[in-house]
């Protein structure tokens, strides 16, 4: 199985200043079809899982672009260039290159 | 606007057995591979299962620890997708999540339906 490491697993952050989440996979998270199938979550409290990010770095409709991601193989990050009262919540990574798998979600709360 | 509407969750004994439902709007769920994830009372997500499109075959996949025991099937007529709970543990309390995958990642998600299981 895959397993997806992320940190911090608390993140507290200043309003208006960046936050930064890692995850990393134990195996290479590139499928065969050449895609790389890493996506992050966020889950605001009380709320269901809302997907950010897919394919590593592609935004979803409506998601601020003060929210982006990177990487590759099987090192990853989530970056909020400024944070807003709003950012508050639990991200998630998750593979879906080797069935699924999530990320044991960072807790991001304002300092 | 899309939706997913999970309902079903209740109160089970362990061994016990249980259906929930999820009906999906505003897109076209025929088309599209859907998947159960669940999340035990403050914890994280897990992936449970997966079926996919009648296009793409209807099979379905499901996490070890609930393979054997949970079953998903989906009924394009009514937009409307099941999971199938049998032999239910203490450990499977939790939040049952209906989503529409896309890109490898879940798009869509709806509100929740809890199950309890519980003597």
């Amino acid at each position: 199985d895959v397993v997806m490491t992320q940190s911090p697993l608390s993140l507290p952050v200043t309003l208006g200043q960046p936050a930064s989440i890692s995850c990393r996979s134990s195996q290479s998270l590139v499928y065969i079809d050449g895609n790389t199938y890493l996506t992050w979550y966020q889950q605001r409290p009380g709320q269901s899982p809302r997907r950010l990010i897919y394919k590593v770095s592609n935004r979803d409709s409506g998601v601020p672009d003060r929210f982006s991601g990177s990487g590759s193989g099987t090192d990853f990050t989530l970056k909020i260039s400024r944070v807003e009262a709003e950012d508050v919540g639990v991200y998630y990574c998750m593979q879906g290159t080797h069935w699924y798998t999530f990320g044991q979600g960072t807790k991001l709360e304002i300092k | 606007e899309v939706q997913l509407m999970e309902s079903g969750g209740r109160l089970v004994k362990p061994g016990g057995s249980l259906r929930v439902s999820c009906a999906a709007s505003g897109f076209i769920f025929s088309n599209v591979w859907m998947s159960w994830v669940r999340q035990a009372p403050g914890k994280g997500l897990e992936w449970v299962g997966r079926i996919k499109s009648k296009t793409d075959g209807e099979t379905t996949d499901f996490a070890a620890p609930v393979k054997g025991r949970f079953s998903i099937s989906r009924d394009d007529s009514k937009n409307t997708l099941y999971l199938e709970m049998n032999s239910l543990k203490i450990e499977d309390t939790a939040v049952y999540y209906c989503t529409a995958d896309s890109d490898g990642g879940y798009v869509y998600w709806g509100q929740g339906t809890l199950v309890t299981v519980s003597s």
